[in-house]
């Protein structure tokens, strides 16, 4: 079955423990991103990348970091996670470029920082 | 600056009848304009993609329209039904990226 998965799904931390959330998929994209969604905010892109080893920041990448050292897999890095990362986050991926292609999102992971 | 905007209050609408969402834009040429479905807790599924070429395009119960002299598209789902409630995100595509409006909310009443 062709889809994006995310792992863990929930997850409550404390400020400053470092953290990733990994993010696969199984259908060779090349594009793969990561948002976040905020209550009133709406989806906001923090991180994509076009292709392996090839990573660009969105609208809202402060305090994150990503890696894309593989096709398949683009994991989300806090290194020090602080409350107003507190927040949904959706990985996604499509065959080329976004906006040209159907994004697929994975199921979400639900992040508190305390 | 660049907007997205759809409609912040929901759209409740009976069973049976057409909903019609609006999407404007603002400092935005996109040549490509997407329509997503959101469930609550859950991940955005792609409906609808439709180039800067194309006026109208259809899906079964679903018809989108891009008018890039009004910067506005319409996403139309006629003869609704509950399993339609949801909310409906536009997004366009621009610079690699796709931007997301922040969505308009469907109350579909049986």
């Amino acid at each position: 079955e062709a889809q994006v998965t995310q792992n863990p799904r929930y997850l409550i931390t404390v400020t400053g423990k470092k953290l990733t959330v990994t993010c696969s998929q199984n259908m060779n994209h090349e594009y793969m991103s990561w948002y976040r969604q905020d209550p009133g905010l709406g989806l906001r892109q923090i991180y994509y990348s076009m292709n392996v080893e090839v990573t660009d920041k969105g609208d809202v990448p402060e305090g994150y970091k990503v890696s894309r050292k593989e096709k398949r897999n683009f994991p989300l890095i806090l290194e020090s996670p602080s409350p107003n990362q507190t927040s949904l986050y959706f990985c996604a991926s499509s065959l080329t470029l976004a906006g040209r292609n159907e994004q697929f999102f994975g199921p979400g992971t639900r992040l508190t920082v305390l | 600056s660049q907007k997205i905007e759809q409609n912040s209050e929901a759209l409740n609408i009976q069973e049976g009848k057409t909903a019609t969402l609006t999407c404007n834009y603002t400092n935005y040429s996109p040549a490509y304009l997407q329509w997503y479905r959101q469930d609550p807790g859950r991940g955005p599924v792609f409906l609808l993609l439709i180039r800067e070429n194309e006026k109208e395009k259809r899906k079964e119960r679903l018809k989108v329209t891009f008018d890039t002299t009004l910067k506005q598209s319409l996403f139309h789902i006629t003869a609704s039904q509950p399993a339609d409630s949801a909310t409906y995100l536009c997004a366009l595509e621009g610079n690699n990226r796709l931007a997301f409006g922040k969505g308009n909310q469907v109350v579909v009443i049986p």
